[in-house]
């Protein structure tokens, strides 16, 4: 089976622009989870779609939003980039959520300037 | 509240040499537990998890885990490092329930001395 892909990998964006971070999970998982990772934050929970709706969601403001699609493909939106947002956003896939093996996907870098 | 503490930032050993990485939860109910490991240029992966059973966890990469309910611990060992067990490692709890989420510890960077 094909692993959990990101695109893109590296983006570059300024502040007060949007963005938008794709993930395709393994086929068969329909549970997707999105990360923001930084060095002094370790991984913190953004969301986790299941089946097309939100299931879970973490601590984050409303310019973080997410969805999926009925083929399990899901993105994650960041509005109004702040310089904070700079971080490695990452995907885990696993087929019923938190308590499954999660299978991460390689990131996507961005750097809000 | 869910939480996960790994009290050592970064440790440096021998290759050849033991090691025992830390990790305490906190969590009500018996908890879903899990090692990942992040090495240089590769995503995340899984080392090993618990939820029931046996309380000594055999991991992949010769990784093995101890869950000890009276310390809430669920610690990391290897008898014996190898220079690529040199990563970033995480421990991370999950409840169960329809709220369910994985909550991650800071992480422990490990260094391999050659």
């Amino acid at each position: 089976k094909a692993g959990v892909t990101q695109t893109p990998r590296y983006l570059i964006k300024t502040r007060g622009q949007q963005v938008t971070l794709s993930c395709s999970p393994i086929s068969g998982h329909r549970s997707v989870s999105w990360y923001q990772q930084t060095p002094g934050q370790g991984l913190q929970f953004l969301f986790e779609y299941f089946s097309e709706t939100q299931r879970n969601k973490g601590n984050f403001p409303g310019r973080f939003s997410g969805r999926q699609f009925s083929n399990s493909r899901s993105e994650m939106n960041v509005s109004t980039l702040e310089l904070g947002d700079s971080a490695l956003y990452l995907c885990a896939s696993s087929p019923g959520g938190a308590t499954d093996t999660q299978y991460f996907g390689p990131g996507t870098r961005l750097t809000v300037l | 509240a869910q939480s996960v503490t790994q009290p050592d930032i970064h440790i440096t050993v021998s290759e050849g040499a033991s090691l025992e990485l830390r990790c305490n939860y906190s969590y009500g109910a018996t908890p879903y537990l899990f090692w990942y490991v992040q090495s240089p240029g590769q995503g995340l992966q899984l080392l090993l998890k618990y939820f029931s059973g046996d309380t000594l966890v055999q991991g992949i990469k010769g990784f093995e885990a101890e869950f000890k309910r009276s310390q809430s611990s669920f610690n990391l060992r290897k008898p014996s490092v190898h220079w690529s067990d040199a990563a970033e490692y995480f421990c991370a709890v999950a409840g169960a329930g329809n709220n369910r989420k994985l909550i991650w510890g800071l992480g422990t960077s490990l260094a391999v001395n050659p």
